[in-house]
């Protein structure tokens, strides 16, 4: 089955500290992820894609396929990173380049002063 | 210069009334979708056009239809309206692959009482 699993639904932290936000995957064919960043009330936002392996607002993410996760991570937090973070999955549907995303449940971000 | 844009905003309407949110995009993009996000923040895939073309139809009720004058719009009408329906409903857009991501709308809050 096709499916994106975010543990926690919360991750509280204060400003500075390291963050990582899980993501693990299940998927038969070749996976390509993103990270997709909410602000209070706002729309979706592109945050990182697996195959470009950039650096974006400081954050990373790391495609291992062994354990089948995509974890984003930050070494120091601000406040203004306070959001909610969906991890998303392309999942290739048919012939012609038809594909869908899937999203994991999300994880509210929490950065305290 | 809006990539996504989508209206209403805000949409309170009673139980049983039948309801449109319009989506239009200006990125030149094949394909559109819309999503909804329930109370919970989980995001689900509900119906994807390519060049006015049905491609995904996620077992939505028959009461939601979707209608694409064009490459560039992509509309959704409720009929009936239930209090289930209640939730954030987001357009998006990519190309055909969708390798570089989707670009999301702001998104119409649907409340029914």
């Amino acid at each position: 089955a096709q499916r994106v699993t975010q543990p926690e639904k919360l991750l509280s932290v204060f400003k500075g500290a390291p963050v990582e936000l899980k993501c693990n995957y299940s998927y038969s064919g070749s996976p390509e992820l993103f990270w997709y960043v909410q602000y209070s009330r706002q729309r979706l936002q592109l945050l990182l894609r697996h195959i470009s392996r950039e650096s974006i607002k400081g954050f990373t993410a790391d495609l291992n396929k062994g354990e089948t996760s995509f974890h984003l991570k930050k070494p120091f937090a601000q406040e203004e990173d306070s959001a909610m973070y969906y991890c998303a999955l392309r999942i290739n549907m048919f012939s012609g380049g038809y594909n869908k995303l899937i999203f994991g449940a999300g994880t509210r971000l929490a950065v305290h002063p | 210069d809006t990539a996504v844009s989508q209206t209403p905003k805000y949409l309170v309407t009673q139980m049983g009334n039948d309801k449109s949110i319009k989506c239009e995009q200006n990125l030149g993009h094949d394909t559109m979708y819309w999503y909804k996000q329930d109370s919970k923040k989980f995001l689900k895939i509900m119906f994807s056009y390519n060049n006015k073309e049905l491609i995904i139809n996620e077992t939505v009720p028959n009461r939601f239809s979707p209608k694409s004058p064009d490459k560039a719009h992509l509309n959704l009408h409720i009929n009936s309206l239930e209090l289930g329906d209640s939730a954030v409903y987001f357009c998006a857009s990519s190309q055909v692959a969708g390798a570089y991501g989707y670009t999301f709308g702001s998104g119409t809050r649907l409340t029914v009482v």
